[in-house]
């Protein structure tokens, strides 16, 4: 069974621009987890979303936002850019509805410059 | 205080011995536990899960778990070099949906 994919793997932008990240779960999960993983505040929740409805939402500003697809492929999407944006996001995966384990992606390394 | 503590590290064992991580959760709502694996450069692995109270072993790998005192663990016996990396302790909470909190990880190195 394929793994999380995401895409791109990395990215460089500069700030003020947006980005948008993509995220492939494995076959047959419904819910979509998103992370950012920095040096300083590890790894933090942003958003769930499960059956395309968002569940829950971490503690980022309104400049994060995300949607799910009909075939669970979900997307993230961050708008002008700050420096402070650099990061590791990383989407999870999960089959349950709740408290169920996660599978992560490998990843997508986002430079801010 | 955070919702998930672990020491930072860096945990230092010997080829061989058991290797001990402790994660602390300050939330009694939290119902499901999990110990994540993570290279340096990669993305986090998971490697045990537990959601009783008591002892969950698979493999050179024992997850423990209680509740009362609010501390999860993580022993790997037997430990090898390729086992150092950083372990996450994560906990979701009842209503939580898959909302996972992290602590920041213990830094393993195992030494030959």
């Amino acid at each position: 069974k394929a793994g999380v994919t995401q895409t791109p793997r990395y990215l460089i932008k500069t700030r003020g621009q947006q980005v948008t990240l993509s995220c492939s779960p494995i076959s047959g999960h419904r819910s979509v987890s998103w992370y950012q993983q920095t040096p300083g505040q590890g790894l933090q929740f942003l958003f769930e979303y499960f059956s395309e409805t968002q569940r829950n939402k971490g503690n980022f500003p309104g400049r994060f936002s995300g949607r799910q697809f009909s075939n669970s492929r979900s997307e993230m999407n961050v708008s002008t850019l700050e420096l402070g944006d650099s990061a590791l996001y990383l989407c999870a995966s999960t089959f349950g509805v709740a408290s169920y384990e996660q599978y992560f992606g490998p990843g997508t390394r986002l430079t801010v410059t | 205080q955070k919702e998930v503590e672990q020491n930072s590290g860096p945990l230092s064992v010997p080829e061989g011995a058991i290797a001990s991580l402790n994660c602390t959760y300050s939330d009694r709502g939290s119902q499901s536990f999990f110990w994540y694996r993570q290279y340096s450069g990669k993305s986090p692995e998971l490697i045990m899960f537990i959601y009783s109270n008591g002892d969950k072993e698979d493999g050179r790998f024992t997850a423990q778990l209680n509740k009362a005192s609010q501390y999860v663990s993580l022993l790997i016996r037997d430990s090898q070099p390729s086992d150092s990396a950083t372990y996450l302790c994560a906990v979701s909470r009842a209503g939580g949906y898959n909302k996972l909190i992290f602590g920041a990880g213990t830094r393993l190195a195992v030494h030959p």
